[in-house]
This record gives C-alpha cells, structure tokens and sequence, in this order.
C-alpha cells in the first residue's frame, strides 16, 4: 500500500514569508508525528496528534510554528515569518495507534530553505 | 525525560566484515527501542524494534540488535557488510508511553568495497 506523502519535496522561500508543508499519513493511521531534522543533526520531535485528541504541541520551537490535522487524516504544518535558521528537512510520520511500541512510518520528508 | 546517544559520528567497515554501530539510552520506565536507516534525500525507514522478550532482535536486510538492560544499551549488528548497508543510522527511545521519540543525532556507515 501507499505509504506517507509530503509535498511539496523542496521549498525555497524568502525570509518573513509563510510556507506550508503537507503530510498525507499511511491510510486508517490514527497517530501523526512532525519532525524537524537540521543538517548534521538527528531529529527534533515538534508535534504529535492521535484521533480526536488534542495535539501534543510540546516540541514547537515558537508561536511561529503551528499544525492542524483535517479530518483525522492530512496534516499541515504551517511556519509564519520564516526565518533562516528554519531550514531544515521536516518529517511527518505517522503509526496505526500511540502506545510505546508502536512503529513510525516516515515520509520521505519535504527540505525548507529560508534565504 | 528519555534520551538516547550515538557515541560514534561515523563508522568505517571493509564490505564482509561485521559491523556495530552503537547506541546507549536512557529512561525512567521501560525502554521501547527502535533502529532507522536514512538514505540520500530520502525519508528514515524502520530496521528494528524492541518491546519485550528476547533481547536479540532481529530486523530487515540481516540487521539484528541486542537489549542490553544492565548497560541501558541497543546496539545495532550485521555479520557481514555490504556497500549498499552505506547510509546514515539512527537509534531511537520511547519511554513508556510517553508520545515523543527521542532520536540519536546518527550514524555514518561506510562500508568500503
């Protein structure tokens, strides 16, 4: 089956823009993650949502930073004002349920660059 | 809080010789363990995962890892290497139930023919 989608797969912005980043979770998966990988660096969760639940919102670096997740289903991850040191690879991932050992799926991530 | 490191920014093997790329976590429930391989522009892909039973996990592409409790370890195997296992690894710890997954900043493999 298909697995997670991002678009688009590259964003070149300007700095002070918004830019919006989708995720498409493998299909009848309840749990959604975003993460953001800088160059040379592992990854930095940023938010978690599961069914109905409100988002686990912990891991956003700034009020900048904002997701919504549609339906149960699409995500979009939404960075007002970028600036520079907002490049990065953002990753969405999503699993069948929360729990501890619950495998996440990833996408093959979409790369920001704020010039 | 869970954490997890990765001691070795980068590990070098001869293509047939075994490989080890290491990880060390640390928790205050229990560990929920998990291995991903990152190729070139693409996405992280899961390898391994460990939730109880047998400390010898083993995963995709001949990957096996070993639970360690007793030196908070997970440490990644192959018995023999190939040039195509060349990619950036990454270690990751969920405690308990917790939501978030901390990842280890990664692994350089190279494996040289």
């Amino acid at each position: 089956g298909a697995g997670v989608s991002q678009s688009p797969s590259n964003k070149v912005t300007e700095k002070g823009k918004d830019v919006e980043l989708r995720c498409d979770p493998i299909s009848g998966h309840t749990a959604l993650y975003w993460y953001r990988q800088s160059l040379g660096q592992g990854l930095e969760f940023l938010i978690y949502f599961q069914g109905n639940s409100a988002p686990d919102k912990s891991g956003l670096p700034s009020d900048r930073f904002s997701a919504e997740r549609t339906g149960g289903s699409v995500s979009t991850l939404t960075i007002q004002r970028t600036q520079q040191e907002d490049s990065a690879v953002y990753l969405c991932a999503s699993s069948s349920a929360s729990g501890g050992g619950k495998t996440q799926y990833f996408g093959p991530g979409t790369r920001l660059l704020v010039l | 809080a869970q954490s997890v490191a990765q001691p070795e920014d980068q590990v070098n093997v001869a293509e047939g010789n075994p490989l080890t790329v290491k990880c060390t976590y640390s928790v205050s429930g229990n560990p929920y363990l998990f291995w991903y391989v990152q190729y070139p522009n693409r996405g992280l892909q899961f390898l391994l995962k460990y939730i109880t039973g047998d400390n010898l996990v083993k995963g995709s592409y001949g990957f096996e890892a070993e639970f360690n409790k007793s030196q908070t370890s997970f440490h990644l195997k192959k018995p023999s290497a190939l040039v195509s296992d060349s990619a950036l690894y990454f270690c990751a710890v969920r405690d308990g139930d917790n939501n978030d997954m901390r990842f280890g900043a990664g692994t350089r493999l190279t494996v040289k023919p």
